[in-house]
């Protein structure tokens, strides 16, 4: 069965650093999006990318995020100078073309960050 | 302010005990209510998406009914493999973003 995969599954990072977390959605899906839960707390939507560029973003998702999708597979989460309270599972999910209308999102396994 | 409230927050039965999650939302424009289940330490897996008021869905043991206010997660017949965290979230008219209830820890001791 298709799946989401995400890498790496943890990373450790200095405050203040820059970190990448990387994505490969289902294959022929389209929209591409990015959440995070905090541990202990509700998961909350960061932003969602269609056709090369950001269709939705949250007030979380502040200069210090960005997204890419730099080759036909991969979708990355770019956080630069990570605060203490970045520390959260970042999940990368997808859906096919029509978006949320197409009634599934999928999500990875996710990738654990914690800033010390 | 849109708003998706789980109960209860911790739920504890028996292996075999019948029961109901419950999700309220105070949204305007529902497109549409997921549900998912969550283990430990892992990613939402994808259950079910409800879209209008009288819909019900069935997977194995679990079944899921909306109403115009509410979702209801009935779980039929538990077993402990059943455990896990059941998470609500709405799909909002015109956006492209899940919001997401608290969720409800729910434990079967067997």
């Amino acid at each position: 069965e298709p799946e989401v995969t995400q890498t790496p599954s943890h990373q450790v990072t200095q405050m203040g650093q820059e970190v990448i977390l990387r994505c490969v959605p289902i294959s022929n899906h389209l929209y591409f999006y990015w959440y995070r839960q905090i541990l202990g707390q509700k998961v909350e939507f960061l932003v969602s990318f269609y056709n090369n560029e950001i269709s939705e973003k949250s007030e979380i998702f502040d200069d210090q995020f960005s997204v890419e999708r730099p080759d036909g597979s991969n979708f990355t989460l770019k956080i630069r100078s990570t605060k203490l309270e970045d520390s959260a599972m970042y999940f990368c999910a997808s859906t096919p073309g029509l978006g949320l209308w197409a009634g599934e999102l999928f999500f990875g396994e996710g990738s654990r960050l914690t800033v010390l | 302010e849109d708003q998706v409230t789980q109960s209860p927050e911790a739920l504890r039965l028996q292996e075999g005990e019948s029961s109901s999650l419950n999700c309220s939302y105070t949204v305007s424009g529902l497109r549409g209510l997921f549900w998912y289940r969550q283990d430990p330490g892992k990613g939402p897996e994808f259950l079910f998406t409800l879209y209008s008021a009288g819909e019900e869905k069935e997977k194995e043991r679990l079944k899921a009914t909306l109403t115009k206010k509410e979702s209801f997660l009935h779980i039929t017949a538990p077993k402990p493999e059943d455990s896990a965290t059941y998470l609500c979230a709405v799909h909002l008219g015109g956006a492209q973003k899940l919001v997401f209830g608290q969720g409800t820890r729910l434990t079967i001791n067997p």
